[in-house]
């Protein structure tokens, strides 16, 4: 079936350095990728989004890089920092839907 | 503004029991979304609503009833609870679709059925 997974489900960084979390789709028919930060005890929180006809698109910090050739998404968080631990979602919609499928989680956990 | 505001936050269930898990926000969005998130998953969607009397099925509905009476109101009823029904439910909302607009999360009720 048609699904949005992570390849780590978790990932230990150094403060300061960057993060790279990745993410597979499989539906080549989505055109909206979200990334979605969830603290513990909190629901997901907005990061980034990018659309199916862009490669990369830059926050403050973070960089969402698509790759629709090989159906692959990644989070690259610069100079990560302690307050950026948690558990990383990639979401995607498929146009006309407007449903949100998520995809596993990374742990993202950062060592002071 | 509170944003996305659930009650309760914990709750305990017997088998057979019924409840409502209420949600409510109180930035005028047209659309609401009930999501449950098993242990070390993502999110699922329930049920979601493009505005006041509108309702339309998720990827997870079995078991499950919403209503949409009011903007601010999305409240979400299980009839009979069964322990697959254990789960973290999140309730979010937007102003418009969700492609176009960020979907806000309220804080999540933990709900166990014994």
């Amino acid at each position: 079936g048609e699904s949005v997974g992570l390849h780590l489900p978790t990932l230990s960084v150094q403060e300061g350095d960057n993060s790279i979390i990745n993410c597979a789709y499989s539906n080549s028919a989505s055109d909206y990728f979200i990334w979605y930060k969830q603290e513990s005890g909190k629901g997901p929180q907005f990061i980034i989004d990018i659309r199916s006809n862009m490669d990369k698109r830059q926050g403050q910090r973070v960089t969402v890089l698509l790759n629709k050739t090989v159906k692959h998404l990644s989070l690259q968080i610069a100079a990560t920092q302690p307050g950026d631990s948690a558990v990383y979602f990639c979401a995607e919609i498929r146009d006309a839907t407007n449903k949100l499928i998520f995809g596993t989680g990374t742990l993202l956990a950062v060592q002071p | 503004n509170a944003g996305v505001t659930q009650t309760p936050k914990f709750r305990i269930l017997k088998i057979g029991q019924s409840m409502t898990l209420q949600c409510t926000q109180d930035m005028n969005h047209n659309y609401m979304y009930w999501y449950r998130q098993d242990p070390g998953m993502g999110l699922k969607l329930i049920y979601y609503s493009v505005g006041a009397g509108i309702t339309d099925k998720g990827e997870v509905p079995n078991g499950y009833n919403v209503s949409r009476s009011t903007t601010e109101d999305f409240p979400l009823r299980l009839e009979l609870a069964a322990p697959s029904q254990t789960s973290v439910y999140f309730c979010a909302s937007s102003y418009n679709r969700g492609y176009t607009d960020t979907q806000y999360f309220g804080p999540g009720t933990r709900l166990t059925v014994l």
